[in-house]
């Protein structure tokens, strides 16, 4: 069965500082890695999604990384802005097909830049 | 990007009525639906996936008879909480992604809806 962890649960930085979000799963036998964005109260909003054969993906000031065979993703925020502050949730799907197509999430990790 | 809307994104009730909760893919075909529930500071544990047309497959735990799931178009998914008791109260979140595109395809989530059994 599928574990993602999410570990520090709740991270406080100053505003303008570069930062990691780290994930991690328990099988490496992933077809894609997904990195969201929940604010308060809200549903939740994709940043990047990383498939299995890639390394990378960036969108803007975000960067994540995935290293599959160690089973860890890492979120690298560039410059952080007080308006980044929310949860980040990591998600793994661990199959395509049929009644398996699932994303498995973290317990997210909550974001506070203060100004 | 694509929009996936849920209707109503609160709702209060009284224990021992049903709560019907709609979840609609506004630009795109959701061949695939998902319902999911989040309690406070927990991550998304997954109720039940549909494809259209089909009866929807729901994980262990989830009781099928009280979490009613109806997937009868490309656009539209509901999740019905029959006889809500206060523990049914969470946080429900729809989802939805077109397979087609498969395994390229973003899973789009809804904007949640507060589910509160008095």
């Amino acid at each position: 069965k599928q574990e993602v962890t999410q570990i520090p649960a709740a991270l406080s930085v100053p505003e303008g500082e570069n930062l990691v979000l780290n994930c991690s799963f328990t099988d490496s036998a992933i077809y894609n890695l997904q990195w969201f964005r929940q604010d308060p109260g809200k549903g939740l909003t994709s940043l990047l999604l990383i498939q299995s054969s890639q390394r990378e993906q960036t969108s803007g000031r975000l960067n994540a990384s995935l290293d599959k065979s160690s089973g860890r993703s890492t979120l690298y925020i560039a410059a952080s802005q007080p308006g980044d502050s929310a949860t980040y949730l990591c998600a793994v799907r661990s199959s395509i097909t049929g009644a398996n197509s699932k994303l498995t999430f973290g317990k997210g990790i909550t974001l506070s830049v203060r100004p | 990007g694509a929009v996936v809307s849920q209707h109503p994104s609160r709702v209060i009730c009284k224990s021992g009525t049903s709560v019907k909760i709609e979840c609609r893919s506004l630009d795109f075909q959701a061949t695939t639906m998902f319902w999911y529930r989040q309690f406070p500071k927990q991550s998304l544990m997954l109720m039940a996936t549909s494809n259209e047309g089909s009866k929807a497959t729901y994980e262990q735990g989830v009781e099928k008879d009280k979490f009613l799931i109806n997937h009868a178009s490309l656009t539209l998914s509901t999740l019905t909480v029959t006889s809500a008791h206060p523990e049914d109260s969470s946080f429900y979140i729809c989802s939805a992604r077109d397979r087609r595109f498969a395994p390229t395809d973003t899973q789009y989530f809804g904007p949640g809806t507060r589910l509160t059994v008095l």
